[in-house]
């Protein structure tokens, strides 16, 4: 089955505790993206890797890091996480295709809560 | 201003009425526009994409994109209580970064 996988699905920490959230898919695409969702601020973009060691930040990249070693995966790292980046976050990917933007397919969605 | 406009709603409407959803944007440089549906607790899923002027039907759902309004919307016709969820638009520009940029939704009831 064709399909984006997060982990952990949800998560409490504690301000300043390093988490990592692993992304995968198994759709060979080439094309891997973070978001977040807050209310009333809708999908917003954080990282996003066009292929193997390529990554760029998205429109809210601050206090997150990513890695992009295998086409297949796509971790999202909070090195010390702060409350103000409670949310909802997705990983999405999407194949590679000249002139076609944004067919995004989503993971689950991992509720993360920092106190 | 935000790039992307949607009334929050809800939008309620009755079984087998048809719905309309209408989200406008700001960037001229679009190229592509999709509507994704989003049920509470779960991701946002695609269900219609548009590039060209005019009206794209697929079953119960219609595209339709005015570029020169700047606007596009997303009927669907017999609606059912399973079509209640969060309807988001989004549109990519002309990048070159593949990213979308989405709006807050429209949460739709359809009501039996």
């Amino acid at each position: 089955e064709a399909q984006v996988t997060q982990n952990p699905r949800y998560l409490i920490t504690v301000t300043g505790k390093k988490l990592t959230v692993t992304c995968s898919q198994n759709m060979n695409h080439e094309y891997m993206s973070w978001y977040r969702q807050d209310p009333g601020l809708g999908l917003r973009q954080i990282y996003y890797s066009m292929n193997v060691e390529v990554t760029d930040k998205g429109d809210v990249p601050e206090g997150y890091k990513v890695s992009r070693k295998e086409k297949r995966n796509f971790p999202l790292i909070l090195e010390s996480p702060s409350p103000n980046q409670t949310s909802l976050y997705f990983c999405a990917s999407s194949p590679r295709l000249a002139g076609r933007v944004g067919e995004l397919f989503f993971g689950e969605g991992s509720r993360l809560t920092v106190l | 201003q935000k790039e992307v406009e949607q009334n929050s709603g809800p939008l309620s409407v009755p079984e087998g009425a048809i719905a309309s959803l209408n989200c406008t944007y700001s960037d001229q440089g679009s190229q592509s526009f999709f509507w994704y549906r989003q049920y509470s607790g779960k991701s946002p899923e695609l269900i219609m994409f548009i590039y060209s002027n005019g009206d794209k039907e697929d079953g119960r759902f219609t595209a339709q994109l005015n570029k020169a309004s700047q606007y596009v919307s997303l009927l669907i016709r017999d609606s059912q209580p399973s079509d209640s969820a969060t309807y988001l638009c989004a549109f990519g520009g002309d990048t070159g970064r593949r990213a979308l940029t989405f709006g807050s939704g429209t949460r739709l009831q359809v009501q039996p």
